[in-house]
């Protein structure tokens, strides 16, 4: 089983509408969870961190669940500007009191008109 | 402002002839990394340091070198670049603090012929 998985997509939704992405990670010590947006061409940049009870920024909305080792994003009412490929990523402790971040390989979301 | 920096943004080289990509951070970050994005391959870490002169490598640190002589400066340097290293190729750094943010420099396109 991959690190951290997500479906590359491409999710082709209309403006307005409800779009979920879903994560799995393999290994069960992992710390934190982030949900990284990426333009295409350009850096990625943090999204939101992702909180064992669930939290929302606006229109997104993060969910962690530990026991299946999973974490979602859902985007409501969608905007033409929400179209980027979404990077899930997991942080796990690697020893000596450091941590290393995985990143999954994406999901693309394109918001149409 | 808080930013990476990464220099040159594109590079096109032939076979064989030694580069060095630069990388500065003004965060104080203890930690930085390199990475490789390619097309359905996702984010790949090539080498990270811990602090400075403590590096390590990532999962494809063949072909790569790194230096960590100041904090704030992390330099990839690819000693005889070949065709199977063009590649979008991203410095990162964050504090060592689990669970806070990673920044990433704008990016590299480097294309090697």
């Amino acid at each position: 089983r991959k690190e951290v998985e997500q479906d590359p997509g491409p999710f082709n939704v209309p403006e307005g509408a409800t779009v979920a992405f879903n994560c799995t990670y393999s290994n069960s010590a992992s710390q934190s969870f982030f949900w990284y947006r990426q333009d295409c061409r350009k850096e990625p940049k943090l999204l939101m961190s992702v909180y064992s009870s669930g939290n929302e920024d606006g229109r997104f909305t993060a969910q962690l669940n530990r026991a299946s080792q999973y974490i979602s994003l859902l985007i409501r009412d969608s905007k033409l500007s929400d179209s980027a490929t979404y990077l899930c990523v997991v942080n796990k402790r690697s020893g000596a009191g450091s941590y290393q971040l995985t990143f999954g390989k994406g999901t693309k979301l394109s918001v149409i008109p | 402002e808080a930013q990476v920096t990464q220099n040159p943004r594109y590079l096109i080289t032939v076979t064989g002839k030694k580069l060095t990509v630069t990388c500065s951070q003004n965060m104080n970050h203890e930690y930085m990394s390199w990475y490789r994005q390619d097309p359905g391959l996702g984010l790949r870490q090539i080498y990270y340091s811990m602090n400075v002169e403590v590096t390590d490598k990532g999962d494809v640190p063949e072909g790569y070198k790194v230096s960590r002589k100041e904090k704030r400066n992390f330099p990839l340097i690819l000693e005889s670049p070949s065709p199977n290293q063009t590649s979008l190729y991203f410095c990162a750094s964050r504090s060592r603090i689990g669970g806070t943010e990673q920044y990433f420099g704008p990016g590299t396109r480097l294309t090697v012929t």
